[in-house]
């Protein structure tokens, strides 16, 4: 099983849909969590922490169910520059460095 | 505001030549350090990480090696490539061990 598991995707929708992206991790010793953005054949960009209380950031609204393992980004109103990939990312605990670990990654494509 | 340089920008070398890629911070004092790749329709994974100048901890056994000759500058090498080293080198920092980490722009790497 890997460490963190995405969504296959790719996902493809209108302009102003609601999309929502899964993912699970393995490690129930995991600390922090992100989701980062990542456009065609650049580098990745931290979107938003992931907190156990929820916490949006306009459009974006991040989930986490530790009893879960579970870590979820739902995006509303979709723009055409929402188009990107969407890594799930989770930071190890009980480490002396910040070791993230990376989901393979959700492709979207948002539509006129 | 800190800044992440990293170069060259891509890179396209013969098999069993050396490389050396470079990465510099600006604008923040003994940051943590970071080398990642991704290769071709793969995750990103932490090859290389450091906490302070000369101090190096390899995650993955690999043709590569790293140092840290100062404070804000982290460099990636090896002495002979391999087919296998071609991907995309991101280089990383953060303020503190479990904080987040940003990336600098990358550089694509093509081994001919």
């Amino acid at each position: 099983r890997k460490e963190v598991e995405q969504d296959p995707g790719p996902f493809n929708v209108p302009e102003g849909a609601t999309v929502a992206f899964n993912c699970t991790y393995s490690n129930s010793a995991s600390q922090s969590f992100f989701w980062y953005r990542q456009d065609c054949r650049k580098e990745p960009k931290l979107l938003m922490s992931v907190y156990s209380s929820g916490n949006e950031d306009g459009r974006f609204t991040a989930q986490l169910n530790r009893a879960s393992q579970y870590i979820s980004l739902l995006i509303r109103d979709s723009k055409l520059s929402d188009s990107a990939t969407y890594l799930c990312v989770v930071m190890a605990g009980g480490t002396s460095y910040g070791k993230l670990t990376f989901g393979q990654g959700t492709i979207l494509t948002v539509h006129p | 505001s800190q800044t992440i340089h990293q170069w060259p920008a891509t890179l396209v070398q013969p098999v069993g030549s050396p490389l050396s890629l470079e990465c510099t911070v600006e604008g923040t004092s003994n940051p943590n350090l970071y080398w990642y790749r991704q290769a071709a329709g793969r995750g990103l994974q932490l090859l290389f990480y450091s906490v302070g100048i000369g101090q190096i901890s390899s995650e993955v056994p690999q043709n590569l090696s790293a140092s840290r000759p100062q404070d804000r500058q982290f460099i990636l090498s090896s002495k002979k490539l391999l087919l296998s080293d071609s991907g995309f080198y991101l280089c990383a920092w953060s303020v503190s061990t479990q904080g987040r980490q940003y990336f600098g722009p990358g550089t694509r790497l093509t081994v001919t």
